[in-house]
Formats: C-alpha cells, sequence, structure tokens
C-alpha cells in the first residue's frame, strides 16, 4: 500500500516554455503533499507543501510564481515550472503519507531537462 | 544550517558483511527518525523507522538505534547483500510537519 505515482518521469523542454509535473496517491489520500528537488550529489531538499484545496507554503528562497503548487483534489498535486530556464534542470520528486505520523512515500521522481 | 548530518559520502562493505549507516542530528525538536533507500532516477523507498520513545527498532535484516543522548541515529544492515547497494537517507520530522533529510551515504556491498 501507500503508492504515489509521478508523471512524467522525464521531460526534455525548451528555455521559456512550462512544464507540468503530476503526483498522485493511488491508495490512498493525501490532504498533503511534499515536492522536493534533488541536485546531483546532494540531499532532497523541500521545495514546498501542497495543500489539498489552499494555498501551497514555500520554503524559503523557492519562487512561487515560478513553481506553480495545485492539490485540486486529495489524490492529485501538480507542480508547473513556468518560464523554465536551464538551472531549473533537475530531479523533482513528490511525496504524500497517508496519516501525519506514517512515514513519506515518494514517487519515482521526474528528471527536467530544459534547454 | 544542516539539521541532518550524514558524514559518511561513501561506505564500501563485503557481502555478508554488516553495514552501518549513521546519522547525526542537531534539532532536540526531532522525535521521529526514518531511513531511505535510493536508486539512481527513482524516488527513494522507506526502510524503517523508529519514534524517540524507542532506542531500536529491528525489521528483518535492517535495525534502526537511536541514541537520543548523543543525537545519534544509525542503520545496520546484516547481512549485507549486493542488492542493498543503493544511496542511503536519513531523516527527521518532529516540532512541524516537514521532513528534513541527510545529504546522502552511497552503499555499496561487493561481492
Amino acid at each position: 500500500g501507500a503508492v504515489v505515482s509521478q508523471h512524467p518521469s522525464w521531460v526534455i523542454c525548451k528555455s521559456g516554455t512550462s512544464v507540468k509535473i503530476e503526483c498522485r496517491s493511488l491508495d490512498f489520500q493525501a490532504t498533503t503533499m511534499f515536492w522536493y528537488r534533488q541536485f546531483p550529489k546532494q540531499s532532497l531538499m523541500l521545495m514546498a507543501t501542497s495543500n489539498e484545496g489552499s494555498k501551497a507554503t514555500y520554503e524559503q528562497g523557492v519562487e512561487k510564481d515560478k513553481f506553480l503548487i495545485n492539490h485540486a483534489s486529495l489524490t492529485l498535486s501538480t507542480l508547473t515550472v513556468t518560464s523554465a530556464h536551464p538551472e531549473d534542470s533537475s530531479f523533482y520528486i513528490c511525496s504524500a503519507r497517508p496519516t501525519y505520523n506514517s512515514p513519506l512515500h515518494f514517487g519515482n521522481g521526474t528528471r527536467l531537462t530544459v534547454t | 544550517d544542516q539539521q541532518v548530518k550524514q558524514n559518511s559520502p561513501s561506505l564500501s562493505v563485503q557481502e555478508g558483511r554488516i553495514s552501518i549507516l549513521n546519522c547525526d542530528y542537531t534539532n532536540s525538536m526531532f522525535d521521529y527518525f526514518l531511513w531511505y533507500k535510493k536508486y539512481p532516477a527513482e524516488g527513494p523507498t522507506f526502510l524503517i523507522s523508529i519514534s524517540s520513545i524507542k532506542d531500536k527498532n529491528e525489521d528483518g535484516r535492517f535495525t534502526v538505534f537511536l541514541n537520543k543522548s548523543a543525537k545519534h541515529l544509525s542503520l545496520h544492515i546484516v547481512p549485507s547483500q549486493p542488492g542493498d547497494s543503493a544511496v542511503y537517507f536519513c531523516a527527521a520530522a518532529g516540532g512541524t510537519y516537514k521532513y528534513i533529510f541527510g545529504t546522502g551515504t552511497r552503499l555499496k556491498v561487493l561481492a
């Protein structure tokens, strides 16, 4: 149980375009989902917390206008990278948990390459 | 400020021997700790967790030890298998809803 699905697994886009990444909890409802970013050889950095039915909470230093998060239902959160630039190239991973005190379960990540 | 630290970026262990991965934390508000395993180009997979009311939790070949006074936890894998080769992240939570991750340790199990 506790499966999180993320799509697409990889995407290449041109500079200036926008990319949408979907994160779904397949067998549980998630009022909260988390978006992480991983740079090469570095840790998982929390970007934002996605809250169903309300605005996302962004971590310090993360541009909310560049990384748009929408959590329209209890099983779906989306991250849109707007006006992407090469420096946005990274590995983006979403996660969710069935209950507050349960472990985070992660999607398989999305490798974004901006050319 | 790195609240969760994994000071060993890599570790090599012979198959069948014990692998010990270490993690230190600084925030005394943390009360829930987890270990994740990650393969390249995949999301992390949950392995085992421990709450601060315990000092040990075991699940098959994996055991996590927590030393609250030292703010230190460790993951023991025994016996180590080649399929255990991956990057291992420790994570901590408490006080807030956020999970803070360490920088990871790359484990290589040699056949």
